[in-house]
């Protein structure tokens, strides 16, 4: 079955511990993208990555790290978590088709809290 | 820079009714526009798209057309369903694979 997963899916720390949410897609996806959503501002790309060893910013890099070692991994790096970072987080990936392109498959979300 | 406006929510409906979400958005050049929707407790799936001018999108009873002279993808459905009720978010992408989302509408159904 072709998806995105994501792990953990929920998730509570402290402030200043650091962690990693990994992503993984099975679908030889060129194209993948970390998205936080909050309530009244939908959802903000974080980071994406055209292919391996390619990242980008997205609109709310702040805070966040990323790697693409692998086609299919694409982990979202929090090396000190604080409370603003409490969020709904997604995980997508697509075809990097360029213009008109592919869908993008999301993840199920990882919820994280940091008290 | 590109931006996409929805309408706010929640939009409270009885089965069987018609609906509309209002979608507008601002980009230079030529994106493709999007619906997603999300149901409680789960990612973003896509649910219609349509990538030039207009192109009319359709998928599950849901339409939305590419209105390029009103910068408008206004989602619509003749008859919704309990089981519609969800959040449902219009995007639009411009260039690589970049979506940039609208906040949200959520849609509440009831029998």
């Amino acid at each position: 079955e072709a998806q995105v997963t994501q792990n953990p899916r929920y998730l509570i720390t402290v402030t200043g511990k650091k962690l990693t949410v990994t992503c993984s897609q099975n679908m030889n996806h060129e194209y993948m993208s970390w998205y936080r959503q909050d309530p009244g501002l939908g959802l903000r790309q974080i980071y994406y990555s055209m292919n391996v060893e390619v990242t980008d910013k997205g609109d709310v890099p702040e805070g966040y790290k990323v790697s693409r070692k692998e086609k299919r991994n694409f982990p979202l790096i929090l090396e000190s978590p604080s409370p603003n970072q409490t969020s709904l987080y997604f995980c997508a990936s697509s075809r990097g088709t360029g213009l008109g392109g592919g869908e993008q498959f999301f993840g199920p979300g990882t919820r994280l809290t940091v008290l | 820079g590109n931006s996409v406006t929805q309408m706010e929510g929640p939009v409270t409906l009885s089965e069987e009714a018609f609906l509309t979400i209002n979608c507008t958005y601002t980009a230079t050049g030529y994106p493709s526009l999007f619906w997603y929707v999300q149901y409680p407790g789960e990612g973003l799936q896509l649910l219609l798209k349509a990538t030039k001018a207009d192109d009319k999108g359709s998928n599950k009873g849901f339409e939305a057309t590419y209105r390029k002279e009103t910068t408008s993808f206004h989602l619509e459905k003749g008859s919704v369903q309990v089981s519609d009720s969800a959040v449902y978010f219009c995007a639009l992408r411009h260039g690589y694979s970049t979506l940039t989302f609208g906040k949200g509408t959520m849609l509440l159904v009831s029998p």
